[in-house]
């Protein structure tokens, strides 16, 4: 079974940093490219980050460019996402996600002062 | 960036009757290797996104086959027949054809 957790959210002020992982199971990891996305509070998703199963491409979207990097270790079957200076538009929940067809549950960061 | 107009907003329906969703896209989603990269998600109250359909018709394994996903080039749709109660939710649209990805703006299903 599929099975994708993320961790690492919570409450920040703005400017500050977060690092978020997500830990994958029930398929080889090291062979699907990966995603992460968001959802600000009662709002749509928005698709912020893509890297290649082998991490040889890195895609972001423009509102997170420059501040955020994705990253993974495929020996540990792990996705990150770091964040830097963070701000209060940043507020969301944040899913990984496998290809676009498995999800995570989710982690919040909420960024205010 | 590839702008994902999703139509109606929302949409009021009894059980056993069968509904549509549009999505109409700022481009062609046909990609390089021929493929349409379009896909349907359900994000169900208080739950992450699950995906139904990709490459505009192609049913996720375990989604029963009353929905069903049409459509080419810019107009997608989004049919589910025979409405269950387990279907009430968000319904987005989601292209993968283009960096950046985009969704549609949401369709809330709600059961009369």
């Amino acid at each position: 079974e599929v099975q994708l957790v993320e961790s690492g959210g919570g409450l920040v002020q703005p400017g500050s940093s977060l690092k978020l992982s997500c830990v994958a199971s029930g398929f080889t990891f090291s062979s699907y490219n990966m995603h992460w996305i968001r959802q600000a509070p009662k709002k749509g998703l928005e698709w912020i980050a893509l890297i290649y199963y082998d991490s040889s491409n890195k895609y972001y979207a423009d509102s997170v460019k420059g501040r955020f990097t994705i990253s993974r270790d495929n020996s540990k079957n792990t996705l990150y996402l770091e964040m830097n200076s963070l701000r209060s538009e940043d507020t969301a929940m944040y899913y990984c996600a496998k290809s676009g067809d498995y999800w995570g549950q989710g982690v919040m960061v909420t960024v205010s002062s | 960036d590839v702008v994902m107009t999703q139509t109606p907003p929302s949409l009021s329906v009894a059980i056993g009757q069968s509904v549509s969703i549009s999505c109409k896209s700022s481009q062609s989603l046909v990609a390089s290797d021929k493929n349409t990269y379009l896909n349907w998600l359900l994000q169900s109250p208080g739950r992450s996104p699950k995906r139904l359909i990709y490459q505009v018709s192609k049913l996720d394994s375990g989604v029963p086959d009353r929905f069903s996903g049409s459509g080419s080039e810019k107009d997608f749709t989004l049919k589910i027949s025979r409405v269950e109660a387990e279907d009430l939710g968000v319904y987005y649209c989601l292209q993968g054809t283009h960096l950046p990805f985009t969704f549609g703006s949401g369709t809330k299903l709600e059961i009369k």
